[in-house]
């Protein structure tokens, strides 16, 4: 089974400081992707970042970082110098390579705090 | 720009009517997604499809079907309105398996059962 748990259903951080958002996933299949969105209260779905589970790096997208722990199965993303634009939720996604699927966690709701 | 394209971002229904949500992409897209959004579920995923006319079941299917007879659109169907099925709706595309590129989303419709 495919399951994606983000434990913080909502998360405040100040102005300026770095956050991290916790995912933590649960796949049998030995090759997948892993995905971060951000949605806004307006609703639109917009992809931050991407880590294949066998890149060796960690993903860098600006101010977004992925903090892979293959042994662990965590998939945490760090925000850094927090912006109040940052305010929004944030859905962890997973997609194994022999599905067709993207399986989602629950979200977090952050809120940056000036 | 890529585009996923909902054709309402707003709708109210009535109670036992036939409900038809539409979603068209502009990417060449093999696979299209709908899923639905409730507080505190995260995304669920209600039927996808990986070709033209093929689709299949996800994880919650039961009061809904689909249809896509062009590459391009994907429709999903409330056979029967219910209350319950008061939400916010996602269509998403993507490529193939195999390839390791984002899901794409539509802007959203959220639609209110009365």
């Amino acid at each position: 089974a495919q399951k994606i748990t983000q434990t913080q259903p909502g998360m405040f951080v100040q102005e300026k400081e770095a956050v991290t958002l916790d995912c933590t996933y649960d796949t049998s299949d030995p090759s997948y992707g892993l995905f971060w969105y951000k949605q806004p209260s307006s609703g639109e779905m917009i992809f931050l970042i991407y880590q294949g589970s066998y890149d060796q790096q960690n993903a860098t997208e600006g101010r977004y970082s992925l903090n892979f722990q293959k042994a662990r199965k965590s998939a945490n993303l760090v925000i850094s110098a927090s912006q109040l634009g940052d305010s929004a939720m944030y859905f962890c996604a997973m997609r194994p390579l022999n599905f067709n699927k993207f399986y989602f966690g629950s979200g977090t709701k952050l809120n940056v705090k000036p | 720009d890529v585009k996923v394209t909902q054709s309402s971002r707003y709708l109210v229904k009535r109670t036992g009517e036939k409900v038809f949500l539409e979603c068209v992409q502009d990417m060449d897209h093999e696979n299209m997604f709908w899923y639905r959004q409730d507080p505190g579920l995260g995304l669920r995923l209600i039927y996808f499809s990986y070709d033209v006319k093929m689709t299949e079941k996800g994880d919650i299917p039961e009061g809904y079907s689909v249809s896509r007879e062009k590459k391009e659109r994907f429709s999903l169907i409330l056979e029967s309105a219910s209350t319950n099925q008061t939400s916010m709706y996602l269509c998403a595309s993507s490529q193939s398996l195999g390839r390791w590129t984002e899901a794409f989303f539509g802007q959203g419709t959220r639609l209110t059962v009365v």
